[in-house]
């Protein structure tokens, strides 16, 4: 089964890091185009950032400088270390897989939430 | 960056309705127009995508058309397990990975 299992969510406070993991199953993240999008409570969703398979990385400018995109091949899991944290921050986050250009493949979300 | 907008932004519907949302592009994208369906506290289900392409074990009573700016997303006969929030996104450009806000189905 193709599977996405998110981990790593948390109470932090502003100015505070934190790291997500994202194991997969059934499929390779080093092979596949994988991303991150978070949904504010309440909100719709938004883009966070994206690793190709080739390892080219990008961020939306919301966390660009702050957080950081990575994956560990032999233990087949996509990260987000998320570093300077702020309030807006506050949100579910969930790994995706992209295939044929659109995210087919999702984990069940991880809450995160940035307060003092 | 593409912007995406939906309208509405919610709809008011009862069992057996035929529902239409509608999805615009802020510039031509092409097909690459995807679909997705969230209920509360789940993640998000890939439903269609390149416009109209239904995605594995998505029902047929789900129909995307469209190309260009302007697209749609139709059930034909609403059920149940339909009422929710649908998001388009588009995958021509990416990233960033546009998404619309949204539309949220629920019971008349």
């Amino acid at each position: 089964e193709l599977q996405l299992v998110e981990s790593g969510g948390g109470l932090m406070q502003p100015g505070g890091s934190l790291r997500l993991s994202c194991a997969a199953s059934g499929f390779s993240v080093s092979n596949n185009y994988m991303a991150w999008v978070r949904q504010a409570p309440g909100k719709g969703l938004q883009w966070v950032s994206v690793i190709f398979a080739g390892g080219e990385t990008h961020y939306a400018d919301s966390v660009k400088g702050r957080f950081t995109i990575s994956r560990d091949n032999s233990n087949n899991t996509l990260y987000l270390q998320m570093n300077s944290l702020r309030a807006e921050d506050t949100g579910v986050y969930f790994c995706a897989r992209s295939f044929r250009a659109a995210l087919d493949i999702w984990g069940q979300g991880t809450t995160v939430t940035v307060s003092s | 960056d593409i912007q995406m907008t939906q309208s509405p932004s919610s709809l008011s519907a009862s069992i057996g309705d035929r529902i239409t949302i509608t999805c615009r592009a802020s510039q031509s994208i092409n097909i690459y127009l995807n679909w997705y369906q969230q209920k509360p506290g789940k993640a998000p289900n890939l439903l269609i995508y390149a416009s109209s392409t239904l995605h594995t074990g998505v029902p047929s009573r789900f129909n995307g058309s469209g190309s260009g700016t302007d697209f749609t997303l139709t059930i034909s006969s609403l059920q149940p397990e339909d009422f929710a929030t649908y998001y388009c996104q588009q995958s021509y450009s990416t990233p960033p990975l546009s998404f619309g806000p949204g539309t949220k189905v629920y019971v008349k």
